[in-house]
């Protein structure tokens, strides 16, 4: 089984913190995501890796930017932490025919 | 682009169907469908190349129309299990990107 992990499941940041958001997959997957949730919003695309050191903008990248030094890992961060982007993260993974996502992590921005 | 689902939300008495839309501004390449259980991360359900191909996966299918690009994903005979939060996302032109929807929010009843 697919196993993608988001380091942390809850986090709490102070506004202006550079944040960084880890996921980590096994399966040797050539793409991944980083999607926002929020309620009546749906799932909104931040940025999408298909290669090391690959990227491409998503529906909402404003305040973010991403990291893939290696295959496995893809890591979110948000350069100066505000209270807007308190919400939930999810992490895809996987090959063009389907997406195993991680766990997610709630962030708190205080 | 975020594609369009309809309805929002719906509320079904065991054993009844339903059906979801999802449709796009754009020209699609494939559509995939996800379903989320409260507390817990999107699951992959399947994926519908462009073709105009239907598929099933114990009772729910799915059809995809390139030409309307649109595609429906059908529940029949609803169990409580089916309860979630089904998501569309879409790949339009070349590449792997996948782009959600904002979720059909389906309630099954006793």
């Amino acid at each position: 089984d697919v196993k993608v992990t988001q380091s942390s499941r809850y986090l709490v940041k102070r506004t202006g913190e550079k944040v960084f958001l880890e996921c980590v997959q096994d399966m040797d997957h050539e793409n991944m995501f980083w999607y926002r949730q929020d309620p009546g919003l749906g799932l909104r695309l931040i940025y999408f890796s298909y290669d090391v050191k690959m990227k491409e903008k998503g529906d909402i990248p404003e305040g973010y930017s991403v990291s893939r030094e290696k295959k496995e890992r893809f890591s979110l961060i948000l350069e100066s932490a505000s209270t807007n982007q308190t919400s939930m993260y999810l992490c895809a993974s996987g090959r063009s025919y389907g997406y195993t996502f991680g766990s997610g992590t709630r962030l708190t921005v205080v | 682009q975020q594609p369009v689902q309809s309805p929002q939300a719906v509320i079904l008495r065991e054993g009844e169907d339903a059906v979801i839309n999802c449709s796009s501004s754009k020209a699609l390449y494939s559509v995939h469908w996800y379903r989320q259980k409260h507390g817990e991360a999107p699951v992959f359900l399947m994926i519908l190349l462009k073709g105009g191909e239907q598929k099933g996966h114990e009772k729910i299918s799915a059809s995809f129309n390139e030409k309307k690009q649109q595609s429906s994903l059908y529940l029949t005979a609803s169990q409580l299990s089916y309860s979630g939060t089904y998501f569309c996302g879409t790949v339009t032109g070349g590449g792997n990107k996948l782009t959600f929807g904002t979720g059909t929010q389906l309630k099954v009843e006793l």
